[in-house]
């Protein structure tokens, strides 16, 4: 049990263009969504937090108009990715809990961005 | 700030034990977490330890934390080679801050 799931897997985009990313709980209901962003050889870092039905909260220095995240039912948050360059490419995992706060997460397998 | 410290890189022979070590700095966290990271996957949760703990023993996994050093280890015994995967120590008071992980080597 506990599978959470991310769509795509990969995707390759034109710089400009906007990129969306789906992380889904397949067989519970996520009160709670995280979304981190992991550079090469780097840590996971928290992008942002989304509750059902309530605006994420977002990390420090976090651009919330960049990255657009909707958290509209109980099994689905998507991140959008606006006017995509080449510094956003990097693997962006989602992770959800089914309380609210940092209780046990259950992490995707991750989204890899690459922006040409 | 919050930081958490581990190395990038640790080769152990199959059958032998893997030591992984970490540290952090934040006294107040509550939590302290071990997850892998395979090829391709997810994080997975392997073993957790409240801070008011000294040792967690969980089959082949054993959890190590040292408070007044602010130090936690992961030892695996009898390793083996699908253990091969990134190790990530992680702490966690508001919000779960991760080490960069351990890339797991293992060596016939």
């Amino acid at each position: 049990g506990a599978v959470v799931s991310q769509h795509p897997s990969w995707v390759i985009c034109k710089s400009g263009t906007s990129v969306k990313i789906e992380c889904r709980s397949l067989d519970f209901q996520a009160t709670t969504m995280f979304w981190y962003r992991q550079f090469p050889k780097q840590s996971l870092m928290l992008m942002a937090t989304s509750n059902e039905g309530s605006k994420a909260t977002y990390e420090q220095g976090v651009e919330k108009d960049k990255f657009l995240i909707n958290h509209a039912s109980l099994t689905l948050s998507t991140l959008t990715v606006t006017s995509a360059h080449p510094e956003d490419s990097s693997f962006y995992i989602c992770s959800a809990s089914w309380t609210r706060g940092m209780n046990e997460q259950f992490f995707g397998p991750g989204t890899r961005l690459t922006v040409l | 700030g919050e930081d958490v410290e581990q190395s990038l890189f640790l080769s152990v022979r199959e059958g032998d034990s893997s030591v992984i070590n970490c540290t952090y700095t934040d006294s107040s966290s509550t939590y302290l977490y071990w997850y892998k990271q395979e090829p391709g996957a997810g994080l997975q949760l392997l073993t957790y330890i409240f801070s008011n703990m000294d040792m967690k023993q969980d089959q082949r996994l054993t959890v190590l934390l040292n408070k007044k050093d602010k130090h936690l280890s992961l030892r695996i015994a009898d390793t083996q080679t699908g253990d091969s995967a990134i190790y990530f120590c992680a702490e966690r008071d508001d919000k779960i801050i991760f080490g960069k992980g351990t890339r797991l080597h293992i060596l016939p």
